[in-house]
């Protein structure tokens, strides 16, 4: 079945600079690829996603690349603020519904 | 339009005694999943389910858990027996159809601490 690393675990980045997280994941089927942010004492959070036949999407601060043939995709949110301090979580899946995710980034972002 | 909404937020139960987890999917969804979270770590995938049907099972253990989604009313995810293991949180996920079209949306899940 799927297996889905991510690194770092913890990230501190100051205000104002770039932060990435990476993962790796193992079936070559995985065709679907979302980000998720999960604060405190609430349910993980769709930020966005990629599907195979893309190798980059942007949302404003937000970007998502993808390495189909080294199998790792990675997040990179640029110009942090205080608000994006949270876990994110990426995961991977052959269809959507059955999401492998990775164990999750611990973000802080230094005022 | 309201999100999944999941209930109790906060559940304690004995070892030996049962759990019941609710989730109401979002309006039009008619796919639900459910999803477990120790302290710590990522989401591990239970169970898929659509209007009466249990479509994949393959994350649930055999003995003690199931789950349901009635023609009317909400999902509901079934622990019985409780052990100190079972302790976690449990987040429900809704869809309106299958494919990468179709994203998961998580509700705030159901925090169940067995004593």
């Amino acid at each position: 079945g799927e297996n889905v690393e991510q690194h770092p675990s913890t990230l501190s980045v100051q205000e104002g600079d770039s932060a990435v997280i990476k993962c790796t994941y193992s079936d070559s089927a995985s065709n679907y690829f979302p980000w998720y942010k999960q604060e405190l004492g609430k349910g993980p959070q769709l930020i966005i996603d990629i599907r195979s036949n893309v190798g980059e999407k942007k949302d404003q601060r937000i970007a998502v690349t993808l390495n189909k043939t080294a199998k790792h995709f990675s997040l990179h949110i640029t110009e942090t603020q205080p608000e994006d301090s949270a876990v994110y979580f990426c995961a991977a899946s052959p269809g959507a519904q059955k999401l492998v995710f990775g164990q999750g980034t611990r973000l802080t972002i230094n005022p | 339009n309201a999100g999944v909404m999941q209930n109790p937020r906060h559940l304690v139960r004995r070892r030996g005694q049962e759990a019941r987890l609710r989730c109401s999917p979002m309006k039009g969804h008619s796919h639900v999943y459910w999803y477990r979270q120790l302290p710590e770590e990522g989401l591990k995938f239970m169970v898929y389910l659509q209007k009466e049907n249990i479509i994949d099972e393959s994350g649930m253990p055999k003995e003690r858990f199931s789950a349901e989604f009635p023609k009317e009313g909400p999902s509901i995810l079934r622990i019985q027996q409780v052990v100190r293991g079972d302790s976690a949180a449990y987040f429900c996920a809704s869809s309106p159809g299958q494919g990468v079209n179709s994203p998961l949306h998580f509700g705030n899940g159901t925090r169940l601490t067995v004593t």
